[in-house]
């Protein structure tokens, strides 16, 4: 079965601290996506990769940042955690190519920061 | 406006059809996606379209494509109560990235 797993389900953190979000995926896939979740706002991508230690911005980069150097790992980081980044965060996965471009999602990691 | 848009609420009773609505702005857009999202839980892909097909049925589920309006809908029929969830609307987008432009999402509430 096809699988992203992120490595934590919640987190809570304080203004400034230094957050890893980590997310893996056993499907050998190219295209590794990170997004945020808020209510009335849907999925708004903030960065994404499409090969290792390849990554670009999406619509929202701001106080994120993101690194690649496993094909199966994608890492967020948030350098100074505000409390504008409390959200939901998902992590998600894809072939690249002319196909379907389905996005296999992580469960999410709902990050608090006080 | 924005990309995809959403009406965000849609409550039905237990039995009745429920058609949740999408619009978007990008014609160029080669595949549109319905996304389901269970509380606590991520986003699993239920259904797609591709641009040049005008209807999809799968089961309980049809999608209706409108190119010329920008339309996209889901309809789900003898709705359930396991049907509640957060509903997402999304496109391809143009380049070959194989990112993907979400809606707002609607939160599909069904009575019994």
């Amino acid at each position: 079965d096809v699988k992203v797993t992120q490595s934590s389900r919640y987190l809570v953190k304080r203004t400034g601290e230094k957050v890893f979000l980590e997310c893996v995926q056993d499907m050998d896939h190219e295209n590794m996506f990170w997004y945020r979740q808020d209510p009335g706002l849907g999925l708004r991508l903030i960065y994404f990769s499409y090969d290792v230690k390849m990554k670009e911005k999406g619509d929202i980069p701001e106080g994120y940042s993101v690194s690649r150097e496993k094909k199966e790992r994608f890492s967020l980081i948030l350098e100074s955690a505000s409390t504008n980044q409390t959200s939901m965060y998902l992590c998600a996965s894809s072939l690249p190519g002319p196909g379907t471009g389905e996005l296999f999602f992580g469960e999410g990691s709902r990050l608090t920061v006080l | 406006g924005e990309d995809v848009e959403q009406s965000l609420f849609l409550s039905v009773r237990e039995g009745d059809s429920s058609v949740i609505n999408c619009t978007y702005t990008d014609s160029s857009s080669t595949y549109l996606y319905w996304y389901k999202q269970e509380p606590g839980a991520g986003l699993q892909l239920l259904t797609y379209i591709f641009s040049n097909m005008d209807m999809k049925q799968d089961q309980r589920l049809t999608v209706l494509l409108n190119k010329k309006d920008k339309h996209l809908s889901l309809r789900i029929a003898d709705t359930q109560t396991g049907d509640s969830a957060i509903y997402f609307c999304a496109r391809r987008g143009s380049s070959n990235t194989g990112k993907l432009i979400f809606g707002q999402g609607t939160t599909l509430q069904v009575k019994p």
